[in-house]
């Protein structure tokens, strides 16, 4: 299906834990990013892409990490979760710099 | 480096009735502006931009915007209301190349829809 995915949709982890979220996008698009959503704070850009094998930090990317080896796919990882990263997490891609961002359906992360 | 302010964090409003859902940014460069709406557990998605040319944007869904360069502004209007409007509506500013080409946004107003 065309589009951009996020997996999996629901996760519950330890604090402590490795946990890695996906985003995968059908469209080839040149940048993605990753954010995250919390109650009184809107969106806030964690990482963002603007290719493959280019990354850059975004307002909250502490204790966060990302890749990119190929064009479709920006996982994010979170190397040691903590509680304060439960959140609602939101991967979207856009074609150019300052064209329409797709975004994924997202991903609820709870740290117990 | 920018930064977005949505002045209401709530905003309700009767059917058919007009509304204005408001955003000032900051920034010391141009920039390029957004308003994205997200319905209850969905993604986001766009309603309108305003990247150069007229101040005056239309969107999907009967919504427009009009960018203010002096007042920094870019509220988002909508003559006639409906139930389905009932969403959660994102303001967001691109800053170009001296911004890292990194969208931010406000941290969104809740339009509620009353009948």
């Amino acid at each position: 299906d065309a589009g951009i995915t996020q997996s999996p949709r629901y996760k519950i982890t330890e604090t402590g834990r490795q946990v890695t979220l996906m985003c995968h996008q059908t469209w080839s698009h040149s940048y993605m990013f990753w954010y995250r959503q919390d109650l009184g704070h809107g969106l806030r850009l964690i990482y963002y892409s603007a290719a493959a094998d280019i990354t850059d930090k975004g307002e909250v990317p502490d204790g966060y990490v990302v890749s990119r080896s190929k064009t479709e796919n920006f996982p994010l990882t979170l190397e040691s979760a903590t509680r304060s990263q439960t959140s609602v997490y939101f991967c979207a891609s856009s074609a150019g710099r300052h064209t329409e961002a797709f975004f994924g359906q997202g991903t609820r992360l709870t740290v117990v | 480096a920018q930064s977005v302010t949505q002045l209401d964090s709530q905003v309700p409003v009767f059917e058919e009735a007009p509304v204005e859902l408001r955003c000032n940014y900051s920034s010391s460069v141009s920039v390029y502006l957004f308003w994205y709406v997200q319905y209850p557990n969905q993604g986001l998605q766009l309603l309108l931009k305003y990247l150069s040319g007229s101040t005056l944007v239309k969107g999907i869904n009967g919504f427009e915007a009009e960018f203010n360069k002096s007042q920094t502004s870019f509220h988002l209007r909508k003559p006639s209301v409906h139930i389905s409007d009932t969403a959660e509506y994102f303001c967001a500013v691109s800053a170009g190349k001296a911004g890292g080409f990194k969208t931010i946004f406000g941290a969104g107003t809740r339009l509620f829809v009353k009948a």
